[in-house]
């Protein structure tokens, strides 16, 4: 298995709304991420997690809340967004920084 | 401290003529340097790696990158357009080369056209 998960597809939800976005690999890879990208931008780092350890928050609002149960599951517990935060979640693994990111396929968030 | 710069937002060629994006990089270290394509409303996907092993790295789909320290450049080709080739590109530069940790330093990204 050479893929990262990323569930749902697509997801709206309200501004009082709880939801999860849910990433999943078994590549066996130690660090896992979590990227936002806005329309026609690069992707902006979120978290990093290393060992299933919170290593880097980029200063992201608590309103996003990243969860790393094991190894192969790395969760992102929303709560109270507003409409700027609808973007296209990206989730990536990777086993050391030579062998590059494998990106998940990406949640599609609108916040309404 | 790394960055790096795509030279051009948005590239056209017509099918079948050769493909130049191109991309500097600014890095305090010996750099890994990637190149990721990204197909509207996917997620990225790995085209190819420089981690100092041979400067002329070859990728999937035709694609190729030159690492020139010199001229701190790492151009993305490839010699003949697909319409499939249609996509976002993003020269990416890492940092703490050989760590698990760190993070990735993004391009703005070239938009590839390519008519028929």
């Amino acid at each position: 298995d050479t893929e990262v998960t990323q569930t749902p597809k697509h997801l709206v939800m309200g501004m009082t709304n709880k939801k999860s976005l849910k990433c999943e690999q078994h590549m066996g890879h130690r660090a896992m991420y979590w990227y936002k990208q806005k329309a026609k931008k690069p992707p902006e780092l979120m978290f990093v997690y290393s060992y299933e350890k919170l290593s880097i928050n980029e200063s992201v609002p608590s309103r996003f809340s990243p969860e790393c149960p094991n190894s192969s599951l790395l969760n992102l517990h929303l709560h109270a967004l507003q409409p700027e935060d609808s973007a296209l979640y990206l989730c990536a693994s990777s086993s050391n920084r030579d062998s590059g990111y494998t990106f998940g396929s990406g949640t599609r968030l609108t916040v309404v | 401290a790394q960055s790096v710069t795509q030279l051009d937002s948005h590239v056209s060629v017509s099918e079948g003529t050769p493909v130049l994006l191109r991309c500097n990089y600014s890095s305090s270290y010996s750099p890994s340097l990637f190149w990721y394509v990204q197909h509207p409303n996917k997620g990225l996907q790995l085209l190819l790696k420089y981690t100092s092993a041979a400067t002329l790295v070859k990728g999937i789909n035709g694609f190729e990158a030159e690492f020139k320290k010199s001229e701190t450049s790492f151009h993305l080709t490839k010699p003949s357009a697909h319409m499939s080739d249609a996509a976002e590109y993003f020269c990416v530069v890492s940092d703490h080369r050989g760590s698990t940790l760190g993070r990735l330093y993004f391009g703005r990204g070239t938009q590839l056209t390519v008519w028929p």
